[in-house]
């Protein structure tokens, strides 16, 4: 099983609607990570946090709004969807925001989110 | 110069079969190449992985080949197997100052027959 847990594995939200995906992880990373994926394509990145500071936000849509109220936990609320949101929501970690060489990303198993 | 190409998009390998996937780079900066697999409604999950000092690195029955003069790499899957059926995805690292960017290839589709 993955070391970074995500809930809820499935949503189905309206348009006007206000939910959150939670993710957590127990590694001692010091940044997480927000990707979008749908159908078919590679993940794209949406948010970095690194030391539980906002550090990259790659143009997302105020929409979608992230938080991170500690250093295990992160959370992407979601408020106002569009159908074209729909997709599977990835989150992901590493032991430091920079470095390099085997400083990797593991992913949890992602939320699918559905947006009627 | 951020892009990773993939190629093929889709794979079919009968049992027993050797696989090949190939990814080709511009960015000399990218420090790491892994290669992730992933199954339906799951998160990509690190496979195997590389520096690029590197020319060649063997796990069980997947290898990547690196060559760096090309800015090419490349995963063969040996004795392929009905499990190893995903999406498989070439990747490469770059570290910016505040943070580690992940740059994906397209993805490889790739079934195996019994």
């Amino acid at each position: 099983d993955t070391e970074v847990t995500q809930t809820p594995k499935h949503l189905v939200m309206g348009m006007t609607n206000k939910k959150s995906l939670k993710c957590e992880q127990h590694m001692g990373h010091r940044a997480m990570y927000w990707y979008k994926q749908k159908a078919k394509k590679p993940p794209e990145l949406m948010f970095v946090y690194s030391y539980e500071k906002l550090s990259i936000n790659e143009s997302v849509p105020s929409r979608f709004s992230p938080e991170c109220p500690n250093s295990s936990l992160l959370n992407l609320h979601l408020h106002a969807l569009q159908p074209e949101d729909s997709a599977l929501y990835l989150c992901a970690s590493s032991q430091q925001a920079g470095g390099s060489g085997a400083n990797v990303l593991t992913f949890g198993a992602g939320s699918r989110l559905t947006v009627l | 110069q951020q892009q990773v190409k993939q190629s093929p998009q889709s794979l079919i390998v009968q049992k027993g079969g050797i696989s090949i996937i190939n990814c080709a780079y511009e960015n000399t900066a990218f420090d790491y190449f892994p290669w992730y697999q992933q199954f339906p409604g799951k998160g990509p999950a690190l496979l195997i992985a590389i520096r690029p000092d590197v020319s060649e690195k063997k796990e069980g029955r997947f290898t990547i080949s690196f060559n760096k003069s090309a800015k090419q790499f490349s995963l063969h899957i040996m004795d392929s197997q009905p499990g190893d059926s995903a999406t498989y995805f070439c990747a490469a690292y770059i570290s910016s100052g505040s943070a580690r960017q992940l740059t994906f290839g397209s993805g490889t589709q790739l079934t195996v027959l019994p």
